[in-house]
């Protein structure tokens, strides 16, 4: 069926570093991606999105990057600070149903 | 401006019993969407509301139900609540709906079924 999958389930780095996040998408109709943070008890909080006629679009320390053959979408964060510990989950979108499908997050975790 | 809001906080119920949760979209935002998010897991599309009317359910059986009212607000009914049911109900908004429109989540309300 459907789904939004992730390379890596955990990731740590150091305070300071760059981190990469992964996520493979299955469905090549989907046309809009979006990552989201969550904190431990709060609710996704938007990062970034991107069209698919798009490849890569820079926000505020991040960078997502879209290779539509071979279905892969990254998030890059530059310069990772301990804020920045969360789940990130990536969605996918664009279809008629309107609704997101999620990948399952990928756990960043920042040693200072 | 406020995001979205969600009510209660936190909710404990027993099996068998059911459940209204709420959620207030941005202003502005006329579409409303609820997941479910069990322990561990991913989100998982509960509902979709536009300008009052569902646009689709996922894959869910009919004891999980809602509506959307005139203001946009939403309430999400659960009904002969199951342990498995003990999930972070979160709801998102959009300003339009459609399929290329941002969702924007609410703090989620966290239900546990005993």
């Amino acid at each position: 069926g459907e789904s939004v999958g992730l390379h890596l389930p955990t990731l740590s780095v150091q305070e300071g570093d760059n981190s990469i996040i992964n996520c493979a998408y299955s469905n090549s109709a989907s046309d809009y991606f979006i990552w989201y943070k969550q904190e431990s008890g709060k609710g996704p909080q938007f990062i970034i999105d991107i069209r698919s006629n798009m490849d890569k679009r820079q926000g505020q320390r991040v960078t997502v990057l879209l290779n539509k053959t071979v279905k892969h979408l990254s998030l890059q964060i530059a310069a990772t600070q301990p804020g920045d510990s969360a789940v990130y989950f990536c969605a996918e979108g664009g279809r008629s149903q309107g609704n997101l499908i999620f990948g399952k997050g990928t756990k960043l975790s920042v040693k200072p | 401006e406020a995001g979205v809001t969600q009510s209660p906080t936190h909710l404990i119920k027993t099996r068998g019993q059911q459940v209204t949760l709420r959620c207030s979209p941005i202003s502005g935002h006329t579409s409303v969407y609820w997941y479910q998010q069990a322990l561990g897991l991913g989100l998982q599309f509960l509902l979709w509301y536009d300008e009052g009317e569902e646009r689709n359910r996922g894959n869910f059986p009919p004891r999980f139900s809602g509506r959307q009212f005139p203001n946009y607000s939403s309430e999400l009914n659960v009904n002969a609540l199951e342990l498995e049911d003990s999930a972070l109900y979160l709801c998102a908004s959009s300003l339009f709906g459609g399929p290329q429109e941002t969702q924007y989540f609410g703090p989620g309300t966290r239900l546990l079924v005993l």
